[in-house]
């Protein structure tokens, strides 16, 4: 059984980086045909995808977040990373780790991480 | 940019059937997908590619898709039932963006 889990500070300055990482158990991160995602939700919002990574180490990004984000994987610790530069408020969210699965051009997210609470305050 | 609309709130009594609809441009296209939040919790998976339904996941959750429009369909309602649902898809850019629906409140009383 797949498990995800997110891990990161839960208080980020204005203007600074936000980072989060998400250790994959159950499985290896590099088997496969896998799209490795991030998802976030502010409070009472709905979901925002933000984006994802390809086993092959190819991304894409949500347009409205590409100039502030990167997704990284590292293998041989069977973890992927989020890092969201220039963090305003309105980047406080529930970030979840999630892993995409189908198609390049229609996948969905089966399995997910719990979460976790950013809050971006000075 | 692409966006997938979804009513904000549905309210059916216990075992009614309860339909959420999803309307998005691409939808032709691309697989419609549904996912159940319950508060405090991640979203879980109930309808992929239009219809088809995860292993554990009650019979009574179904899902269609014509045009333009995906449904969820829970036949029966019950209370365990109310939750929030996002239905989610995929863009036509080259980007393949995941986008999902504003979400709808489901009240089962």
């Amino acid at each position: 059984q797949v498990q995800l889990q997110e891990s990161g500070p839960g208080l980020v300055k204005p203007s600074q980086t936000l980072s989060l990482t998400c250790t994959v158990s159950g499985g290896s991160i590099s088997s496969g045909s896998y799209y490795w995602s991030w998802i976030r939700q502010p409070a009472g919002k709905g979901l925002e995808w933000i984006g994802r990574i390809y086993t092959s180490g190819s991304t894409n990004y949500n347009p409205s977040l590409k100039s502030r984000v990167t997704i990284s994987v590292d293998t041989s610790k069977n973890q992927f990373s989020l890092k969201l530069s220039s963090v305003t408020a309105a980047d406080t969210a529930v970030y979840y780790c999630a892993r995409g699965s189908g198609y390049s051009y229609s996948y969905y997210f089966d399995y997910w991480g719990q979460g976790t609470l950013v809050t971006v305050s000075s | 940019s692409y966006e997938l609309t979804q009513p904000p709130s549905v309210s059916v009594s216990p075992g009614q059937t309860a339909r959420i609809t999803c309307s998005g441009d691409a939808l032709p296209k691309k697989y419609a997908y549904w996912y159940q939040q319950k508060s405090g919790q991640a979203p879980v998976l109930v309808i992929y590619e239009d219809s088809k339904r995860p292993s554990g996941i009650p019979e009574r959750f179904s899902g269609s898709s014509s045009g333009t429009m995906a449904t969820l369909t829970i036949s029966g309602a019950q209370v365990e039932d109310e939750a929030d649902y996002y239905c989610y898809s995929t863009d036509s850019s080259g980007n393949h963006r995941g986008v999902f629906g504003g979400g709808t409140k489901l009240t089962v009383l």
